[in-house]
């Protein structure tokens, strides 16, 4: 079936370096692509997304590149902030088996440090 | 717009009480959806409802209920709660199937 894999955290940086989550999925067809953030004590929110392959998402000075031919979906940010401390899910929306589901990742907790 | 609302933020049941979740949406949202997130398992669905009336199971439906009483809301029942059903539980939404989703700020469920 279709699932995402993220690395694991946490991942732990001083602020203003450079970020990356790698996040790869299997999926049959051509599912859209999500990362998701969850600040402390709240819910998820959409960060970016992608719909097809070779789109680009971007949100924040966040991106991610919607790979096919290594079914990867990682996220960037150039110069982390003390404020980008969350857990960041990567997610694929699956229409299989009749009926739709966002499928997550595990989920990458992110410390940014002064 | 207060987007997808939720209720209670906490509560702590005892084994074999039941609880109704409450979630609303109003931002005329067609879908609905219930998670439940554990530590290192990410989100997994539990029901969701595609339009108003119609309601199916998800990946982890067993021990839980839903209805969706009208556009705008969307409960979850548990009728007998059990200790692994201890987990935070979150209310999605959105436009048509496939759709990006917005959550509520969830539930935090323990049940000794």
């Amino acid at each position: 079936g279709n699932s995402v894999t993220q690395m694991e955290g946490p991942v732990t940086l001083s602020e203003e370096a450079f970020l990356t989550i790698n996040c790869t999925y299997t999926a049959t067809g051509y599912p859209s692509l999500f990362w998701y953030v969850q600040y402390p004590g709240e819910g998820l929110q959409l960060l970016l997304k992608a719909t097809k392959a070779d789109d680009k998402g971007s949100n924040k000075g966040f991106e991610a590149t919607y790979r096919k031919e290594t079914t990867s979906f990682h996220l960037e940010k150039g110069s982390v902030q003390v404020s980008d401390s969350a857990v960041y899910f990567c997610a694929l929306s699956d229409l299989s088996g009749g009926y739709n589901k966002l499928i997550f990742g595990a989920g990458t907790r992110l410390a940014v440090h002064p | 717009n207060a987007g997808v609302t939720q209720t209670p933020k906490f509560q702590v049941l005892k084994t074999g009480q039941s609880m109704t979740l409450q979630c609303a949406q109003d931002m005329n949202h067609n879908s609905m959806y219930w998670y439940r997130q554990d530590p290192g398992m990410g989100l997994r669905l539990i029901y969701y409802s595609a339009s108003e009336g119609t309601t199916d199971k998800g990946e982890v439906p067993n021990g839980y209920n839903v209805s969706r009483l009208n556009k705008r809301e969307f409960s979850l029942r548990l009728e007998s709660a059990a200790p692994s059903q201890t987990s935070v539980y979150f209310c999605a939404s959105s436009v048509y199937r496939g759709d990006e989703q917005f959550f509520g700020p969830g539930t935090r469920l323990t049940v000794l």
